[in-house]
């Protein structure tokens, strides 16, 4: 079945830094959505990417898709103590009869040192 | 407000005991899907629905059911909770499963005893 892999699991950064996270899928996807969750919070829907190679950018963050459609990144730049949290990619393959499933990976947690 | 509400927010249970938890949107979405949450494996769909009396097997279905008599109801049924459901769960909603985010519920912390 499908498979989407994240990395890296924890990012330890000081406050003005750059972060990355990367999203690899075992197949090619339809869509990518990145979603955000504060600690003790639940999972809030930032962004989807649909078109191959596509840029978004939402602020200091930025989104990208992959040409083939495997693989994504979300980008922030100079990091702010308002960024921590899990942050998670997912994707779909409106293909077939699995029009509804939405596969996440395993998310990237951010941790930002003032 | 637009929301998706999910009880109960707590639950702890003895092995065996059927339980129910309930998630509603307001939305009129026609979209509707349970996750588990668990350290280190992220978000895993358990079951998702595409409008009323159509539901489908996410990635871990074993052990829960699910039904979708109204549109805005999409109860997680498990019928002999086994201490391997200790998880977090979310219930989210989206307007149409192609195209659109997912808003989700609060969630619902269970523990199986």
């Amino acid at each position: 079945g499908q498979q989407v892999m994240q990395i890296p699991q924890y990012q330890h950064v000081q406050e003005g830094e750059d972060f990355t996270t990367y999203c690899n899928s075992s197949t090619t996807l339809s869509n990518i959505q990145w979603y955000k969750q504060r600690p003790g919070g639940h999972p809030v829907f930032l962004i989807q990417l649909v078109k191959s190679g596509e840029v978004k950018k939402q602020k200091r963050l930025t989104f990208q898709f992959g040409e083939a459609k495997k693989n994504s990144s979300l980008h922030i730049t100079a990091t702010q103590t308002t960024d921590v949290g899990t942050y998670f990619c997912a994707g779909s393959d409106w293909g077939g009869t699995s029009y509804g499933k939405l596969t996440f990976g395993q998310g990237t947690i951010l941790t930002v040192h003032p | 407000e637009a929301q998706v509400t999910q009880n109960p927010r707590y639950l702890i249970t003895v092995t065996g005991k059927k339980l129910t938890v309930t998630c509603s949107q307001n939305m009129n979405h026609e979209y509707m899907s349970w996750y588990r949450q668990d350290p280190g494996l992220g978000l895993r769909q358990i079951y998702y629905s595409m409008n009323v009396e159509v539901t489908d097997k996410g990635d871990v279905p074993e052990g829960y059911k699910v039904s979708r008599k109204e549109k805005r109801n999409f109860p997680l049924i498990l019928e002999s909770p086994s201490p391997n459901q200790t998880s977090l769960y979310f219930c989210a909603s989206s307007l149409s499963g192609g195209g659109y985010g997912y808003t989700f519920g609060s969630g619902t912390r269970l523990t199986v005893v």
